[in-house]
């Protein structure tokens, strides 16, 4: 069974804080790992990926993967309330399926 | 272009009932995807197409049925609904497999049985 495990939350961080999203993965031949956000009743969407070890910046969000330690996490720099929603974590190995944690319920306070 | 699309968005069907999922992608992609979510389970795969003309069994494909119609549209059928059914029902869609290629949702089929 490849299990991906998420802290359910909620995470509750005060407007303009950094809020930390982690992951572990079970699966060592893990390859890729995708962080989604969804708002509540809407579909999840893809916000950001990352393949190698290290961190990936993408604008207020950077990806941190370290596949030693099988983890996988996601900052999101100056919170606002708007990204108040679920954060789910997904990894994939080398076939079709990605297998998704439960998600990380993230509560912005202004 | 629209991306995954997905009909009825709302449904309620009576226990025994049958119904079919529709869902279709526009991107081109090849593999597609039919997940359920539930509250507290996260996202559950129930069956999925790596390619035209193919199928295979996710997690939970217990009275489902699916057809991958053609490159763009993989329907989900219930022959024999049950209340443990009521869920919301993601399709999404992939170009390829392995560690280069995102996956992209349709809006969700709201399903309650009674």
């Amino acid at each position: 069974q490849k299990e991906v495990e998420q802290n359910s939350g909620p995470l509750s961080v005060p407007e303009g804080a950094i809020a930390s999203l982690n992951c572990t993965y079970s699966d060592r031949g893990s390859q890729s790992f995708f962080w989604y956000r969804q708002y509540s009743g809407k579909s999840p969407e893809l916000i950001m990926f990352i393949y190698s070890n290290g961190d990936k910046e993408d604008g207020r969000f950077t990806a941190q993967l370290n596949k030693a330690s099988q983890y996988v996490s996601l900052l999101i720099r100056d919170s606002q309330p708007s990204d108040s929603a679920t954060y789910l974590c997904a990894v994939s190995d080398s076939g079709y399926a990605l297998n998704f944690g439960k998600g990380t319920s993230l509560l912005v306070t202004p | 272009n629209a991306g995954v699309t997905q009909t009825p968005k709302f449904q309620v069907l009576k226990t025994g009932q049958s119904m079919t999922l529709q869902c279709a992608q526009d991107m081109n992609h090849n593999s597609m995807y039919w997940y359920r979510q539930d509250p507290g389970m996260g996202l559950r795969l129930i069956y999925y197409s790596a390619s035209e003309g193919t199928t295979d069994k996710g997690e939970v494909p217990n009275g489902y049925n699916v057809s991958r119609l053609n490159k763009r549209e993989f329907s989900l059928r219930l022959e024999s609904a049950a209340p443990s059914q009521t869920s919301v029902y993601f399709c999404a869609s992939r170009s390829g497999q392995g560690a280069s290629y995102e996956q992209y949702f349709g809006p969700g089929t709201r399903l309650t049985v009674t």
